[in-house]
């Protein structure tokens, strides 16, 4: 069946340097992706979308690419801080979100 | 401050118990969703109600029992439950057309759910 995946479930980096969360997905037909941010005791927090017909899309200090070639999805933060230490998951759609597992980003001062 | 508020935070009940889960959205959303959170699992799709129709997951015990009585208030009511339910139970909404469903689900902070 379908599935949406992460390659690394968990990550630690150092607070300043830059961070990349990957994610790869199979279904073809997606055609809308997600990533969320997920705090302990919180519930997922929307980060950045971004559309099939689009393969970069830039906000706050992240980035999203989007790779329809090989079915690839990435997260990039900038100058990653303590604060972003959290579950990050990314989320394919055709009609139906499908939610992959999440990776635990932590940051080290 | 989220804009999807949920009540309780934190439940425990026996299996024997009938409780129910509160969710209400303050974002003029036209859907509204069930999730169950589960350690180590993806999120999983329980209910949605969006442009007024309801949609199941029919894996979905009928122990759990949804009920959206406007676009802005959604409940879950829990009857019998087992141990394997204790998890984290999340609302969401999201703002849908009929030409299309894509669009960001904001969610609230959940239930943390233990049924004993």
């Amino acid at each position: 069946g379908e599935s949406v995946g992460l390659h690394l479930p968990t990550l630690s980096v150092q607070e300043g340097d830059n961070s990349i969360i990957n994610c790869a997905y199979s279904n073809s037909a997606s055609d809308y992706f997600i990533w969320y941010k997920q705090e302990s005791g919180k519930g997922p927090q929307f980060i950045i979308d971004i559309r099939s017909n689009m393969d970069k899309r830039q906000g706050q200090r992240v980035t999203v690419l989007l790779n329809k070639t090989v079915k690839h999805l990435s997260l990039q933060i900038a100058a990653t801080q303590p604060g972003d230490s959290a579950v990050y998951f990314c989320a394919e759609s055709n009609y139906k979100l499908t939610f992959g597992k999440g990776t635990l980003l932590t940051v080290n001062p | 401050e989220t804009g999807v508020t949920q009540t309780p935070r934190h439940l425990v009940m026996g299996m024997t118990n009938k409780k129910s889960l509160k969710c209400e959205q303050h974002l003029g959303h036209n859907a509204m969703y069930w999730y169950k959170q589960s350690a180590k699992k993806p999120l999983e799709l329980m209910f949605v109600y969006s442009l007024e129709e309801r949609v199941e997951n029919n894996s979905v015990p009928s122990r759990f029992s949804p009920e959206c009585p406007n676009s802005s208030h959604l409940f879950l009511h829990l009857h019998t439950l087992q141990p394997e339910d204790s998890a984290l139970y999340l609302c969401a909404s999201s703002q849908v057309t009929y030409e299309s469903n894509n669009s960001p689900l904001h969610f609230g902070n959940g239930t943390r759910l233990t049924v004993t």
